[in-house]
């Protein structure tokens, strides 16, 4: 069956990066794209941007635009996702979704959570 | 991007229906036929129930519905039952199909 994996549960400070990785298993890994989402304490979904395995197609919403960035390993069906400049407020669940569409995503990792704190 | 707007919470007893809203713009939901609808029970991953406004996917039981007039999309969950307990979330692509929305969820208890 199609499986996402994500990494596990990180704690970071301010300022520093965290790379957050997601191995997908059961399907054909090019045939589709990922969405990445997050959710902070108490708070809704929030979409992080979109990486296609499919076509290299990416991009990213202005609010991260700059600090963010996927990339995909064709050779181990995995996908990242690297937030840099981490702030509290980047606190959070991480999900990976795969997609044929940037918002048509099914099914989902389980979720990493990244702790930013000092 | 600002968020999707929906409910913060409804409720609805064992049998009942309930519908939940979300309201976007003509620059999102108004835009385009590809509303999707999640399911998430907390700590678990969130799971697709309606996409491109109406259609469910396999396994998901017909008891839940989606609709759509202008600029505000619908979820219907009939038939609720205790399991249905959960957060929903409504999607839509925006700005030339490269941005995507969520709505702020809305937390469905069942009496």
């Amino acid at each position: 069956q199609v499986q996402l994996v994500q990494s596990g549960a990180e704690v970071k400070k301010p300022g520093a990066s965290v790379k957050v990785s997601c191995k997908a298993s059961g399907y054909t890994f090019t045939r589709y794209g990922f969405s990445w989402v997050r959710q902070a304490p108490g708070q809704g979904l929030e979409w992080m941007g979109w990486i296609s395995a499919l076509n290299g197609d990416i991009n990213y919403p202005q609010k991260v635009q700059g600090r963010v960035t996927m990339t995909t390993d064709t050779s181990t069906s995995t996908v990242y996702m690297e937030l840099r400049s981490l702030r509290s407020d980047d606190t959070a669940v991480y999900y990976c979704a795969r997609g044929e569409s940037r918002w048509e995503l099914d099914p989902w990792g389980q979720g990493t959570l990244v702790t930013v704190s000092s | 991007q600002s968020a999707l707007t929906q409910p913060r919470s409804v409720s609805g007893s064992p049998g009942q229906s309930v519908t939940i809203s979300c309201t976007g713009t003509s620059s999102d939901v108004g835009a385009y036929n590809f509303v999707s609808w999640y399911q998430h029970h907390p700590g678990k991953a969130p799971k697709i129930i309606i996409y491109d406004v109406t259609r469910r996917p396999s396994g998901v039981p017909d008891r839940f519905s989606g609709s759509k007039s202008g600029n505000t999309a619908s979820l219907t969950i009939s038939g609720l039952q205790a399991e249905d307990e959960a957060d929903y979330y409504c999607c839509s692509p925006a700005g030339s199909y490269t941005n995507v929305v969520f709505g702020g969820g809305t937390k469905l208890t069942v009496l």
